[in-house]
This record gives structure tokens, C-alpha cells and sequence, in this order.
């Protein structure tokens, strides 16, 4: 079946400009993670969502970045007014996680944004 | 504050030999611990997840080890082959429903030479 798709697989902006990443969780997978990975770094924690639970927000750097999820399906992470420290991959993990068991992440390719 | 450390950034292992990759980690109290792989421009994939109640797991020629007292997990690849080439990341959840959320290690970028 269809994995995590991300889009776009590249973006390069501007710094100041708004971003929009985009990801499509495996369809019936309660769970969406996003993650920040700079180079050579591991993943750093964003935002995680839990089906109609309020998200938890608390990996977030800044309140230029804010993420939304529709239901159970598509989450786009906007990062407003970039800078250039905000160059790194943005990797997107959905998970059947429901609660009381301890399941494994699926992990979406990456979006690359490079701000110049 | 919460650390996770990963042996050292790069491996090299002879092929045919086993690797052991470390994890070890401070300050927390995890419930679950997992081993994930990356390639170069890839997302992590998941390999095996090893529960705090448990001391040891093995897939075909993975084997994970954790410790909750020495507060670390040791990941062997039996029989390395080329192909094993890649970043191994551990990372621990708290777990509980609403503590999902997964603490990366930086990884361990681990080559195994022909």
C-alpha cells in the first residue's frame, strides 16, 4: 500500500517568506508526527497529533511555526517569516497508534527546504 | 535535562563481523525503546521496538538489549554485510496514550567494509 507521501521534496525560499509542507499520512493511521532533521543531526521533535486529541505543540522552536491536521488525514506545517536557520529536512511519521500499545512510526521521505 | 548519546557518529565494521551499535541515555524513564535505519536522503525506517519489562529482542540477524539499570540498549547486526551500510537512530517513548512522541539519538552512521 501507499506509504507517507510529503510534498514538496524540495523547497527553496527566501529568507522573510512563508512556507507550507505538506504531508499525507498511510490512510487509518490515527497518529502524525513531524520532525525536524538539520544536517547531520538526529530528529528533533516538532508537533504530534492524536486523533481528535488537542495536538501536542510543545517541539515547536517559535511561534513561526504552527501545524494544522484535517481529521485524520492531510497536515501542513507552515513556518512563517523563515530564517535561515530554519534550513534543514522536515520528515513527517504517521503511526496506528491508539491507546495502550506501543507502535512503530512510518516515516515520509522529507521535505528539504533550504532558506537563502 | 533529557539526553540520549549514540556511541560514536561513525562505525567501521569488517563484513562478516558483528557490529554493536550503542545507546545509552540520562534523565529519563522511557517505556519503550526503538532502533530505526536511514539511508542517505531517506526518512528513518522502523527495524525493532524492545519494551522496558524486556531484556532482549532479535529479528533474523538484528538483536537489541536493554538495560533500564545501566540505562542503555546495545543494537548487534550478526553477519554484517555491505548492505547494512546506513544510520542506525535509537529513540525512547515514555509511552501511555498522549506520550507517543519518540526522543531521537543523533545515529550512529555505521559502514561495512567488503
Amino acid at each position: 500500500g501507499a506509504g507517507v507521501s510529503q510534498s514538496p521534496s524540495n523547497k527553496v525560499t527566501e529568507k522573510g517568506k512563508d512556507v507550507e509542507l505538506r504531508c499525507d499520512p498511510i490512510s487509518g493511521h490515527t497518529a502524525l508526527y513531524w520532525y525536524r532533521q538539520r544536517l547531520g543531526q538526529g530528529l528533533e521533535f516538532l508537533i504530534y497529533f492524536q486523533g481528535n486529541s488537542a495536538p501536542d505543540k510543545s517541539g515547536l522552536p517559535s511561534d513561526r511555526f504552527s501545524a494544522e491536521r484535517t481529521g485524520e488525514s492531510v497536515s501542513t506545517l507552515t513556518i512563517q517569516r523563515t530564517q535561515q536557520e530554519d534550513s534543514a529536512v522536515y520528515l513527517c511519521a504517521s503511526s496506528p497508534r491508539t491507546g495502550g500499545s506501543y507502535n512503530e512510526q512510518f516515516f515520509g521521505p522529507g521535505t528539504r527546504l533550504t532558506v537563502l | 535535562s533529557q539526553k540520549i548519546e549514540q556511541n560514536s557518529e561513525a562505525l567501521n565494521i569488517q563484513e562478516g563481523k558483528t557490529a554493536t551499535l550503542t545507546c545509552n541515555y540520562t534523565n529519563y524513564s522511557p517505556a519503550y525503546l526503538q532502533w530505526y535505519r536511514q539511508d542517505p536522503g531517506r526518512g528513518p525506517v522502523f527495524l525493532l521496538l524492545i519494551r522496558e519489562n524486556e531484556k532482549e529482542k532479535r529479528k533474523e540477524r538484528l538483536k537489541v538489549t536493554f538495560d533500564t539499570t545501566l540505562k542503555q540498549s546495545l543494537f548487534h547486526i550478526t553477519a554484517s554485510q555491505p548492505a547494512d551500510s546506513a544510520t542506525y537512530l535509537c529513540a525512547l517513548a515514555r509511552g501511555g496514550f498522549g506520550n507517543e512522541k519518540l526522543t531521537f539519538g543523533t545515529g550512529t552512521r555505521l559502514t561495512i567494509i567488503p
